[in-house]
């Protein structure tokens, strides 16, 4: 089935670092790719996504492309703020079907 | 303001005292879906709906129902809680146009149950 894994947390950083975090999937066809952050106390919101191969989705300075050969969707941010400690979903749904698969989720802190 | 409402928040209660918690959206959405977030597996959808009484069981639908009798509303029902079922649950919905469609989550209920 469907799997998508993510790199383990928590990751801390200092403001202004560079973050990374690791995404690799396991679908069958040709699945759409998300990340999506949850702020403390708040549902899930998406962040941005990638519909397919060698696609770049960004939004509030974070950037993943989807890379198929690898089947990975890195995100990154070149910069961090306090503001981006959050948790960070990836996800997948396959074609014609709704359903989000997660991974396990990171923890960001980014400390002043 | 587009939203995806849950109530209650926050839930203690006992094993076996049946539950519902409600979830409503604003959008006009076909799709909507249940999932339970837990530490290190992230969400797992339970059930999911594709319109008005039209529901289907998602990875883990053990011990809920649902019922989709509005096309706004989308309750979670649990007949029988029982201890594993203590969790942190999010409602979600989206459109039907293509399954690139961003989903809307509600803020989330955190089910304890003793």
């Amino acid at each position: 089935g469907d799997s998508v894994t993510q790199m383990e947390g928590p990751v801390t950083l200092s403001e202004e670092a560079f973050l990374t975090i690791n995404c690799t999937y396991t679908a069958t066809g040709y699945p759409s790719l998300f990340w999506y952050v949850q702020y403390p106390g708040e549902g899930l919101q998406l962040l941005l996504k990638a519909t397919k191969a060698d696609d770049k989705g960004s939004n509030k300075g974070f950037e993943a492309t989807y890379r198929k050969e690898t089947t990975s969707f890195h995100l990154e941010k070149g910069s961090v703020q306090v503001s981006d400690s959050a948790v960070y979903f990836c996800a997948l749904t396959r074609s014609n079907d709704y359903k989000l698969s997660f991974g396990a989720g990171t923890t960001v802190t980014v400390r002043a | 303001e587009a939203q995806v409402t849950q109530n209650p928040r926050y839930l203690i209660t006992v094993t076996g005292k049946k539950l519902t918690v409600t979830c409503s959206q604003n959008m006009n959405h076909e799709y909507m879906s249940w999932y339970r977030q837990d530490p290190g597996l992230g969400l797992r959808q339970i059930y999911y709906s594709m319109n008005v009484e039209v529901t289907d069981k998602g990875d883990v639908p053990e011990g809920y129902k649902v019922s989709r009798k509005e096309k706004r509303n989308f309750p979670l029902i649990l007949e029988s809680p029982s201890p594993n079922q203590t969790s942190l649950y999010f409602c979600a919905s989206s459109f039907m146009k293509g399954s690139n469609q961003p989903q809307h989550f509600g803020d989330g209920t955190r089910l304890s149950i003793l």
